[in-house]
């Protein structure tokens, strides 16, 4: 299986830049695309779909949220933090079966 | 508008069986790939199950496989999860998920699994 890696939690300033990280054990690139995505889930909610295929902005997401990476490492940038952004956020790959996803960032704010 | 709504859920002794449905409405579902994912308390997700647009392809994680079976009823616009032999560890709320080839673009509210005697 495919591991992700992610820091469990991540303290921000209103209005500052937010960057969480997500790191995997092996290559989830194949023919030009990086089969990474990142959800956001509140805390009593579904998740939601912010990106897909690493850097692609999901329909009805502001453009304060953007992602990067390919490979192996990947980040998801928040710019700038609102204080509604307050949730655990979640990478996910789709390279392999089983689709798997990383241990979740908890973004709170200072 | 995009709707996915399960029920189903509850709390149900170790070794038993329960089934889980999820009405999708706001799209064509037949045209969609669909798939279960969990997250037990306090923890992370887990994928567990995903099935074709048609129905002719299932995928399973290891840990439910030859447990848990994934089907369709595309008249009825409906995803279901039939789960046999639980466990403990199935214990989670339990999510519905549009599967947008590679990736899950639509979530249910989820509907909760205990597994306990």
């Amino acid at each position: 299986d495919i591991v992700l890696t992610q820091s469990p939690a991540l303290a921000v300033s209103l209005g500052q830049r937010a960057t969480i990280s997500c790191k995997t054990n092996q290559n989830v690139d194949y023919y030009g695309n990086s089969y990474m995505h990142w959800y956001q889930q509140k805390p009593g909610q579904q998740p939601k779909l912010l990106i897909y295929l690493a850097s692609n902005l999901a329909s009805g997401i502001p453009a304060r949220f953007s992602g990067r990476g390919s490979g192996t490492d990947f980040t998801l940038t928040i710019d700038p933090v609102e204080a509604d952004d307050t949730a655990t956020y979640y990478c996910q790959q789709s390279r392999n079966l089983p689709w798997t996803f990383g241990g979740g960032t908890k973004l709170e704010l200072k | 508008e995009v709707q996915l709504v399960e029920s189903g859920g509850g709390l149900v002794q170790p070794g038993r069986s329960l089934k889980l449905s999820c009405a999708a409405s706001g799209f064509t579902f037949s045209d969609y790939n669909m798939a279960w994912v969990r997250q037990a308390p306090k923890k992370g997700l887990e994928w567990v199950a995903t099935i074709s647009y048609d129905g002719s392809s299932t995928y399973y994680r290891d840990s439910v496989k030859g447990r848990f079976t994934i089907s369709r009823d595309n008249a009825k616009s409906t995803l279901y999860l039939q789960m046999d032999s639980l466990r403990s560890e199935d214990t989670a709320t339990y999510y519905c998920a549009r599967h947008h080839t590679t990736y899950f673009d639509y979530w249910g509210q989820g509907v909760m699994v205990t597994v306990s005697s």
